[in-house]
């Protein structure tokens, strides 16, 4: 089964823009654009940022904005502000299993 | 509004069994695609299974550490489903949080989880 791989850590000061990266190693992650993006901030629940990629849905700032190419996607959050602070996980759905997660990444507003 | 509320988490000696229950509101849900996720404390997201609409077949896929030891199940009179986890270990302590998944795979709405503690 795919993994997914993710940078420990990412941090920027605010306004900056940074860049989350998610790798995946099957043919899959890398053929279709069924990637998603969650931000969990302490002691709440996942909130489901961006799908297929680079969609958004309702309701979540344009800040947050998602690509991909080839085997890795990439979540990009521009003006960084404190309440940005979170971890962020990349998923991929597989079509013979559930959904895969990358081990997360904690962003960092200095 | 959409809405999703565990419930049957707690403390399990290990071998021990338990049921989780999401019960569901605010969609159809007998035509949702529902997927159970946890999160063992201080660790990431991990899933643990995926169940089919009855249309679809429905099918349950489960992930490598749950399979044959887990169950879900789903009764779209009550919209609700259900997670049996049987032969309990000590590493299936987490909060476990089901979600509605829709599109591609991705998941749209989230419950406020349920914790199970699994403990000697």
């Amino acid at each position: 089964q795919s993994a997914l791989t993710q940078p420990a850590s990412v941090s920027g000061s605010p306004g900056q823009s940074i860049t989350i990266s998610c790798t995946g190693t099957s043919e899959e992650f890398s053929k279709y654009n069924y990637v998603s993006w969650y931000q969990q901030r302490p002691g709440e629940v996942p909130k489901l940022m961006i799908f297929d990629v680079s969609s958004r849905p309702s309701g979540v700032s344009d800040r947050f904005s998602g690509s991909k190419s080839g085997n890795t996607a990439s979540l990009t959050i521009s003006g960084l502000q404190a309440d940005d602070e979170a971890d962020y996980y990349c998923g991929s759905y597989t079509l013979i299993s559930t959904v895969i997660f990358g081990g997360g990444t904690r962003v960092t507003v200095l | 509004e959409v809405q999703l509320v565990e419930s049957g988490g707690g403390l399990v000696k290990p071998g021990g069994s338990l049921t989780l229950s999401c019960r569901t509101s605010g969609f159809n849900f007998g035509d949702a695609w529902m997927t159970w996720v946890r999160q063992a404390p201080g660790r990431g997201l991990e899933s643990v299974g995926r169940i089919k609409s009855r249309a679809d077949g429905e099918f349950a896929d489960y992930a490598a550490p749950v399979h044959g030891r887990f169950s879900m199940s789903r009764d779209d009179s009550r919209s609700t489903l259900y997670l049996r986890m049987n032969s309990l270990r000590p590493e299936d302590t987490a909060m476990y949080y089901c979600a509605l998944m829709v599109g591609y795979g991705h998941l749209d709405n989230w419950g406020q989880g349920s914790l199970v503690t699994v403990s000697s």
